[in-house]
């Protein structure tokens, strides 16, 4: 089974600064990973997919790079909204399989 | 508007049984997979299936496989989840979400439920 690795498990921010979560897979998995936004009480919203692309209507601070088995997830200036939980997620379409990183909290500093 | 409508909050007993429902609009619901996720209190995701509404193909984690049962019904475009004995660990929120790309059984989930808690205890 394909393990993602997500770090850190939380990191604490202040509003403006640039923020940078990773997740490794055990695994090369081409560009089959999304990044998702979990507020507390709320259910995940997709922002990044296929590892780079911007869900529609998802604001340009959110982007995300990689490929292979190492990914990051980068907001480049930090806002009062974002303070959250964050989930990568792989999706294996052949083994029909998704699993999650173990998310990353993001609070005010 | 593409919606997911969850049923709401349960409160059960060990071993009693359960179905939770998902009832999907604002789209051809028989022709995208729908997922299940756990999300046990203060902990992280956890997928535990999917189904094809169209012809009920289904899916599992092998965590989740044998311990619950994962159903649709296409003429009333309603996905559900079925315990048949439930244990305190199943106490968790559980969400349905639509696999965003037709036809693909794993992939991005682009629309989610709202969520429904289970809480299992005697």
């Amino acid at each position: 089974d394909i393990r993602m690795t997500q770090s850190p498990s939380s990191l604490s921010a202040s509003v403006g600064d640039r923020v940078t979560i990773t997740c490794q897979a055990s695994q090369d998995i081409s560009n089959s990973l999304s990044w998702y936004q979990q507020k507390p009480g709320k259910a995940p919203k997709l922002l990044i997919y296929d590892a780079s692309n911007s869900e529609t209507g998802v604001p340009a601070r959110f982007s995300g790079s990689g490929s292979g088995t190492d990914f990051t997830f980068t907001i480049s200036s930090l806002q009062p909204e974002d303070f959250a939980t964050y989930y990568c997620q792989h999706y294996d379409n052949l083994r029909s399989f998704v699993t999650f990183g173990g998310g990353t909290k993001v609070e005010i500093k | 508007e593409v919606q997911l409508v969850q049923s709401g909050a349960e409160v059960k007993k060990p071993g009693e049984s359960l179905k939770i429902s998902c009832k999907g609009s604002g789209y051809i619901f028989r022709t995208y997979w729908i997922g299940w996720v756990r999300q046990m209190p203060g902990k992280g995701l956890e997928w535990m299936g999917i189904i094809y509404p169209g012809d009920s193909d289904t899916r599992y984690s092998p965590s989740f496989q044998g311990q619950v049962t994962i159903s649709a019904d296409k003429s009333i475009n309603t996905a559900y989840v079925q315990w048949s004995s439930l244990k305190a660990s199943d106490t968790a929120m559980y969400y349905c979400a639509r696999a965003g790309r037709s036809g693909e059984v794993a992939t991005i989930f682009d629309y989610w439920g709202q969520g429904t808690l289970v809480t299992v205890s005697s």
